[in-house]
């Protein structure tokens, strides 16, 4: 069964910095593009990065870029999403979910978010 | 940027056809996906390239896609299908969502 369990999230003071770590199971992790996407209580999905299955390759919101690094460990088959200078718009429950395919193939499955709370 | 553009909310009786939009530039020349996100809950995909329904899922969800429009439609809806649901396509290596339409059934 694939399963994604995210972790790291947790109240932050404005500008400052958070790792969230995605860790994956039940795949060949390498194999797949993953993104993350975050959606602020009440409001709708907004993605905010991907990579490509080796890491060599990496999107970005325009919301984000220059902020938040996405990253992978396929010997450790976990994602990782570095966030600097982070606002109060920032603040969501942040997923990670797997390419199944390509680009048509949408993300499936999700993980089940970690909170991020940016304020002071 | 692309948008993709959902009205906020759709409702529909038990057992009748809710149908949701999604409209974007020339959307039909790219594939749409759905995805079913009940109360506290992860989004769920449920059509993927415009029709295609993932295993599991169930075939009263089907999805169309040509023009400028990308249509969700769930026959026969019931009770439990009553969530937001959000269209998605790519552009431009990036991944865009629609705004999210609430699906009330009553």
């Amino acid at each position: 069964e694939v399963q994604l369990v995210e972790s790291g999230g947790g109240l932050v003071q404005p500008g400052g910095s958070l790792r969230l770590s995605c860790a994956a199971s039940g795949f060949t992790f390498s194999s797949y593009v993953m993104s993350w996407v975050r959606q602020a209580r009440g409001k709708g999905l907004e993605w905010v990065s991907g990579i490509s299955g080796s890491g060599t390759s990496t999107y970005y919101a325009d919301s984000v870029k220059g902020r938040f690094t996405i990253s992978r460990d396929n010997y450790q088959n976990t994602l990782y999403l570095e966030m600097n200078s982070l606002r109060g718009e920032d603040t969501a429950v942040y997923y990670c979910a797997k390419h199944p395919g390509d680009y048509a193939s949408g993300l499936d499955p999700w993980g089940q978010g970690t909170l991020v709370t940016v304020s002071s | 940027s692309y948008e993709l553009t959902q009205p906020p909310s759709v409702s529909v009786s038990p057992g009748q056809t809710a149908s949701i939009t999604c409209s974007g530039d020339k959307l039909g020349e790219k594939y749409a996906c759905w995805y079913q996100q009940k109360s506290g809950q992860s989004p769920v995909l449920v059509i993927f390239r415009d029709s295609k329904r993932p295993s599991g899922i169930p075939e009263r969800f089907s999805g169309s896609n040509s023009g400028n429009t990308a249509t969700l439609t769930i026959s026969g809806t019931q009770a439990m299908d009553e969530a937001d649901y959000y269209c998605q396509a790519w552009d431009s290596s990036t991944v865009v969502f629609g705004g999210g339409t609430k699906l009330t059934v009553l």
